[in-house]
């Protein structure tokens, strides 16, 4: 059975502070890690991996994927009240077209 | 939203009625999904379909039926609803095999 778990569960920062989500995972035949950022409704997709080592960035958020010990890392940098939200870290396998979820953390950034 | 439409917004019903979400896309993709959130589980795939009248079970699919007559249409019915489905329910589609999926902005139920 896939399995996706995500840590912590919840996390409260100061404004300008940094931070690092952890996703880790099982999953058979993996295919690809995605982070996904709620807020109230819908979430929004932020990153897709399916190499190791290589980083993907977008503004002050970056994410890393590690196949070999099955683990990815969220990081946020000079974090503002907007990035509250719930990270969502799910995968897919190969030939599956579906993710199977974490649990989700959730980022509380206090001003 | 990627053309994603989820109606009701919000639903209370009773236990033991029927209750049908529609999840309505304006793309023709091929691929929706059908998730519920809860509190502590992420989320989590109910059903799916890759096509007209073509669907799949996911790993929380008791208690759940779907159809999907029309492309753009995926219904998820709740044929006797019990408290133990009141959640957030989310639809999603996929533009190809290989890219992310997009959310609609999701069906808050609860079953009194």
């Amino acid at each position: 059975e896939d399995k996706v778990v995500q840590s912590p569960l919840s996390l409260v920062v100061h404004e300008g502070d940094t931070v690092t989500l952890n996703c880790s995972y099982e999953v058979t035949n993996f295919r690809s890690l995605l982070w996904y950022k709620q807020e109230k409704k819908a979430p929004t997709f932020l990153f897709m991996l399916t190499s190791s080592g290589i980083e993907k960035k977008s503004g002050r958020l970056s994410s890393i994927l590690d196949k070999k010990e099955l683990f990815s890392i969220l990081n946020i940098t000079a974090t503002q009240t907007g990035d509250s939200a719930i990270y969502l870290c799910a995968v897919e396998r190969e030939g599956a077209q579906k993710l199977v979820f974490g649990q989700g953390t959730r980022l509380t950034i206090n001003p | 939203d990627a053309g994603i439409t989820q109606s009701p917004r919000h639903k209370v019903t009773e236990t033991g009625t029927p209750v049908t979400l529609r999840c309505h896309q304006t793309e023709n993709h091929r691929y929706m999904y059908w998730y519920r959130q809860d509190p502590g589980h992420g989320l989590r795939l109910i059903h799916y379909s890759y096509g007209v009248k073509d669907t799949d079970k996911g790993e929380v699919s008791d208690g759940y039926s779907v159809s999907r007559s029309k492309t753009e249409d995926f219904l998820l019915t709740l044929e006797s609803a019990t408290s133990s489905q009141t959640s957030v329910y989310f639809c999603a589609i996929s533009v190809t095999n290989n890219s992310p999926l997009h959310f609609g902005n999701g069906t808050r139920l609860t079953v009194t």
